[in-house]
């Protein structure tokens, strides 16, 4: 099945460590994303790619790091520098089009304790 | 700048009801995307519309309908007899030509109770 894959689903770090989350779609999309959602909140864009090793930072992007080496590969590294990073994180993929649809994945939870 | 307002942050009908979700949005853009999109317990987001700003055509999916009125500046969704798995989080957002981001408005929550 054609699909966005986050891994794990729910993550546990202690406060300092750098935490690397990981999004793999094999729909053959060009453009990946990374969105962060807090509890009652929309969802903010971290980092998005529109092509391999390629990326551009979004609106929150401080504490956060990623690479785009492979086309179905986006993985986000949350570091420690990262203020509050306990947050349900998205990410999501898209055809060439910025105006087509934007499919998201399952999500991982990240939990600092 | 965009904006995406959804106004209501929680609604709760009972089963059969119908129930409107209200977006207005913001945006310079002549040329623009709308989107609903649908998240349920589970957290994934799911899509539900998508829709250009040069279709002013009402849709209607099964239960699910959409109103887009460009003189208000509102693309608003109803769920037509509601049903317990109607229950989620749902999201407005937007696309706008000269951005290179979805904007999304903070959802509203709808509890569907049997």
């Amino acid at each position: 099945d054609g699909g966005i894959t986050q891994s794990p689903k729910y993550l546990f770090r202690k406060e300092g460590q750098n935490v690397t989350l990981s999004c793999e779609q094999n729909l053959n999309h060009d453009a990946m994303y990374w969105y962060r959602q807090d509890p009652g909140q929309g969802l903010r864009l971290i980092y998005y790619s529109q092509i391999v090793n390629d990326f551009q930072k979004g609106d929150i992007a401080e504490g956060y790091s990623v690479s785009r080496e492979k086309k179905e590969s986006f993985p986000l590294t949350v570091t420690s520098a990262q203020k509050n990073p306990t947050a349900f994180y998205l990410c999501a993929s898209r055809t060439g089009t910025r105006s087509d649809t934007q499919y998201f994945g399952p999500g991982t939870r990240l939990t600092v304790l | 700048a965009q904006k995406v307002t959804q106004a209501q942050t929680e609604i709760s009908v009972v089963e059969k009801e119908d129930v409107t979700l209200d977006c207005v949005y913001e945006t310079r853009d002549t040329t623009y995307y709308l989107f609903w999109y649908k998240q349920p317990p589970s957290g994934e987001l799911v899509f539900l519309i998508r829709r250009n700003s040069f279709d002013e055509q009402n849709e209607i999916s099964g239960r699910y309908s959409w109103n887009f009125q460009k003189s208000t500046s509102s693309f608003n969704f109803t769920i037509t007899a509601s049903q317990v798995v109607d229950s989620a989080v749902y999201f407005c957002a937007l696309y706008g030509g000269s951005n290179y981001k979805l904007t999304f408005g903070k959802g509203t929550l709808l509890t569907v109770n049997p």
